[in-house]
């Protein structure tokens, strides 16, 4: 079975403060994603990477950063946390063209 | 960014009826995925389609492609209470570049009442 696994379950941080969100997948997939998730705004893309050090952004990539060392590992920054940036964050793995597989979701809370 | 029109947003139904959702879209598609989403929890891939008109089953859940390829088809039979959750359709556009970028619909929110 697929798997990925995210870093932490839940998250409480300070406004100002710099945040990793850590995403590992164990299935050599090429593509990696960070979604987040707001109610009523259903899931978003924040940036996706297609190879190692490859990226590209979604379609809310304000305030964020991600980073590919490696190809099973996919991480999402957040330069300085603000409140608006509380939320689920999912993150996902595919093969090219194929289905993509999620995370358990981390719930980040910012204060 | 693009999403994909889901309907119904939301359903309450009684334990043991039959549930339908769809999902439209102005592209066309290769892939459609659907997902179900418990609370808390990320997505999980329930049936994949890969092709212009194919019904595939897991269980009391089964998919369709449209033939138009810009649309598709949930139906869950003999709903139970462990059915509650998010469901969500997904899929690649054509033309969406090297990598499968995957757009989500809006989400149907399925209650069932025991």
């Amino acid at each position: 079975d697929v798997k990925v696994t995210q870093s932490s379950r839940y998250l409480v941080k300070r406004t100002g403060e710099k945040v990793f969100l850590e995403c590992v997948q164990d299935m050599d997939h090429e593509n990696m994603f960070w979604y987040r998730q707001d109610p009523g705004l259903g899931l978003r893309l924040i940036y996706f990477s297609y190879d190692v050090k490859m990226k590209e952004k979604g379609d809310i990539p304000e305030g964020y950063s991600v980073s590919r060392e490696k190809k099973e590992r996919f991480s999402l920054i957040l330069e300085s946390a603000s409140t608006n940036q509380t939320s689920m964050y999912l993150c996902a793995s595919s093969l090219r063209y194929t289905e993509a597989f999620f995370g358990q979701g981390t719930r980040l809370t910012v204060v | 960014g693009q999403q994909l029109n889901q309907s119904p947003q939301s359903m309450f139904i009684q334990e043991g009826e039959d549930v339908s959702m769809n999902c439209t879209s102005s592209s066309i598609f290769n892939t459609w995925l659907w997902y179900k989403q418990d609370p808390g929890e990320g997505p999980v891939l329930l049936i994949a389609l890969y092709k212009a008109g194919e019904l595939t089953s897991n269980g009391r859940l089964t998919a369709q492609f449209g033939i138009t390829r810009k649309d598709s088809f949930l139906n869950i039979s003999a709903s139970i209470p462990s059915d509650v959750g998010i469901y969500f359709c997904a899929g690649p556009p054509l033309g969406g570049g090297a990598t499968n970028k995957l757009i989500f619909g809006t989400g149907t929110l399925l209650a069932v009442q025991p």
